[in-house]
């Protein structure tokens, strides 16, 4: 069965720091591209991040840009986001997703179940 | 990069059929042919259902069908059933070196 797990999520204080667990299983997870997504609470979806299938290239939606940190261990195949500096605008549900056809030009076809993070003092 | 805009709400009946927009601009509806669409039941994930404006995966009913023209993409739903209830959201690839856009979701109900 195709299927991605995320964990660490949880709640932190402002300007604390969490890391993101995704571990993929089912596909072929070293040829597959990788977003993070994140969805504030009652609010709609937000690319937060994209990793290319060897980790050579990554890119970052603005808001995220200089604090977050995404990476992928094929050899573990499970995909990570560091969140550094957070603020409580951060607070959301994170989902990993995996691209669809081997490019996230056509949308992306597996998710997660999501994690929440919590920025709150 | 400014989100597509959907309008927040939509409606019909059983049966029915009902179309939901998704407006961009030529930088990304209108100059690519890779708009994707997206279903998410409440406390679930996101769903593919349309990509490269009008495949569909594996899985997904042809009564899912997706269009564009110009700037403005469409998900239209047909022979709504009361398990198409649910938040949509588009999306258009915005050329390389950039995540891309994300409308900001539709709710459809049905009657």
């Amino acid at each position: 069965e195709v299927q991605l797990l995320e964990s660490g999520g949880g709640m932190v204080q402002p300007g604390g720091s969490l890391r993101l667990s995704c571990a993929a299983s089912g596909f072929t997870f070293s040829n597959s591209v990788m977003r993070w997504v994140r969805q504030a609470p009652g609010k709609g979806l937000e690319w937060v991040s994209v990793i290319s299938s060897n980790g050579g290239t990554t890119y970052y939606a603005d808001s995220v840009k200089g604090r977050f940190s995404i990476s992928r261990d094929n050899s573990k195949n499970t995909l990570y986001l560091e969140m550094n500096s957070l603020r409580a605008e951060d607070t959301a549900i994170y989902y990993c997703a995996k691209a669809n056809l081997y490019s996230s030009k056509y949308g992306m076809d597996v998710w997660g179940q999501g994690t929440t993070v919590t920025v709150s003092s | 990069q400014s989100a597509l805009t959907q309008p927040p709400s939509a409606s019909g009946s059983p049966g029915q059929s009902v179309t939901i927009s998704c407006t961009g601009t030529s930088s990304d509806v209108g100059g690519y042919n890779y708009v994707s669409w997206y279903q998410q039941h409440p406390g679930k994930a996101p769903k593919l259902l349309i990509y490269e404006v009008s495949k569909r995966p594996s899985g997904i009913p042809d009564r899912f069908s997706g269009s564009k023209s110009g700037n403005t993409a469409s998900l239209t739903v047909s022979g709504l059933q009361a398990e198409d209830e649910a938040d949509y959201y588009c999306t258009s690839y915005a050329g390389s070196n950039n995540l891309g856009v994300f409308g900001g979701g539709t709710k459809l109900t049905v009657l």
